[in-house]
């Protein structure tokens, strides 16, 4: 079955530490996301990549990185310089196409930290 | 700066109640509006709207784009428990030149009562 893939689904962090949560894809789409929700402010988007080797800025970018090695991965890494990293993180991807516009989402990972 | 304003932030109702879900925009090089519906993890695609004044429906749910006013809503007829959630529009922006880039408003929680 064709889909995005976030692992771990929940995720503690000490004060300080990096943690890196992983996104696969097998659908074969060009652009990936990164976003993070936290409760009464919808999502946010923290980096895209349209394309392998490639990717941007989104609104809140401060404390994050990403990499885009593979078009079906997209790993995000939350750096002790992001103050406040407890959230709930969306994974999605999409086909690089001006008509096509929906985007697919993983079913998160929560992280927590402690 | 790109802006997706929804409102209410949050509307509790009765089953069998009709509900409107508001969503403006302000968003250069506009391509679709997307509507999603949240209700543990991952949000799921309802519509994409490309056109003024065509209504896409799907069962109960209905919504319209209005490009002139920059400005869609989301109806829902004879609510059910199970249409609680948090409803998302998202309007996808050209970028680059076949990319795109989603932007989410913050949310409607809907919560229909038994």
């Amino acid at each position: 079955d064709g889909g995005i893939t976030q692992s771990p689904k929940y995720l503690f962090r000490k004060e300080g530490q990096n943690v890196t949560l992983s996104c696969e894809q097998n659908l074969n789409h060009d652009a990936m996301y990164w976003y993070r929700q936290d409760p009464g402010q919808g999502l946010r988007l923290i980096y895209y990549s349209q394309i392998v080797n490639d990717f941007q800025k989104g609104d809140i970018a401060e404390g994050y990185s990403v990499s885009r090695e593979k078009k079906e991965s997209f790993p995000l890494t939350v750096t002790s310089a992001q103050k406040n990293p407890t959230a709930f993180y969306l994974c999605a991807s999409s086909v690089r196409d001006r008509l096509n516009t929906e985007a697919f989402f993983g079913q998160g990972t929560r992280l927590t930290v402690v | 700066e790109d802006k997706v304003v929804q409102s209410p932030l949050s509307l509790v109702v009765h089953e069998g109640d009709t509900v409107t879900l508001n969503c403006s925009y302000e968003v250069t090089n506009f391509r679709s509006l997307l509507w999603y519906k949240q209700e543990k993890k991952a949000p799921t695609f309802l519509f994409m709207l490309t056109s003024s004044g065509i209504e896409k429906k799907s069962g109960r749910l209905s919504s319209i784009l209005d490009k002139k006013e920059l400005f869609s809503i989301l109806n829902i007829t004879a609510t059910q428990t199970g249409d609680s959630a948090i409803y998302l529009c998202a309007v996808s922006r050209k970028y680059g030149v076949y990319g795109n880039k989603l932007v989410f408003g913050a949310g409607t929680i809907l919560r229909v009562k038994s």
